[in-house]
């Protein structure tokens, strides 16, 4: 079974500065994907970003970018010029490669931006 | 295009009741989601449709938890009876196949409160 791991339960941080979000998981597989969603407050939950576990290069979403460690198995969420819109929920995600897979997701970090 | 819709958004019974939680995913969308929200966590697979067959029911407590999805289009989750520790937000989400690979597109969420 997969787990995944997000250690903070809040950060914080000022408004236009940098922001790392940790998350480790735990699995024996060798092909799958990795993910963050946002959920802000009051309001749906939408996809960040994805890696896929074969590729070697970090995802980029405009602010948003990944720093994807496959031996030490984690998964780090860099967003850069935080924006007051970025205050929600941030949760890391598993899903192995392959039919009926599920997934799985850590507990979730609460970020606040300060203005 | 119209996002997944679910309603209602609140719903407050007393322990014992029944509840029903309806879902209309993005048209087109072969495979529809239930997720279960307990505060402080992240959301667990209910159960998973492709289509209007079940894929995935395996974390679904079957003894008074039930779905469907007559028509492979919309779906209905239902708890009977309610306990005080099915207080949580039920998410429904929704993908173009269910490939692992795919996106996967969250409704707002109908936040349950057994008294």
């Amino acid at each position: 079974a997969q787990t995944v791991t997000q250690s903070q339960p809040e950060m914080s941080v000022q408004e236009a500065e940098t922001v790392t979000l940790s998350c480790t998981y735990d699995t024996s597989e060798n092909n799958y994907y990795l993910f963050w969603y946002k959920q802000p407050p009051s309001r749906q939950m939408i996809l960040v970003i994805r890696q896929e576990a074969y590729k070697q290069q970090n995802a980029t979403e405009n602010r948003f970018s990944v720093n994807f460690q496959k031996a030490a198995k984690s998964f780090s969420l860099k967003i850069s010029d935080s924006q007051l819109g970025d205050t929600a929920m941030y949760f890391c995600a598993f899903i192995r490669s392959g039919a009926n897979s599920k997934l799985t997701f850590g507990k979730g970090i609460t970020l606040s931006v300060r203005p | 295009e119209a996002g997944v819709a679910q309603s209602p958004r609140y719903k407050i019974i007393e322990k014992r009741q029944s509840v029903a939680f309806w879902c209309n995913p993005i048209s087109g969308h072969a495979t529809l989601y239930w997720y279960q929200q307990i505060l402080g966590q992240g959301p667990k697979l209910l159960i998973q449709f492709q289509n209007n067959g079940v894929v995935d029911d395996s974390q679904l407590p079957k003894d008074r938890f039930s779905a469907e999805r007559l028509k492979g289009v919309d779906s209905t989750l239902k708890i009977q009876p309610a306990k005080l520790e099915d207080s949580a937000v039920y998410l429904c989400a929704s993908s173009r196949w269910g490939a692992s690979t795919d996106t996967q597109y969250f409704g707002p969420g109908t936040r349950l409160t057994v008294l």
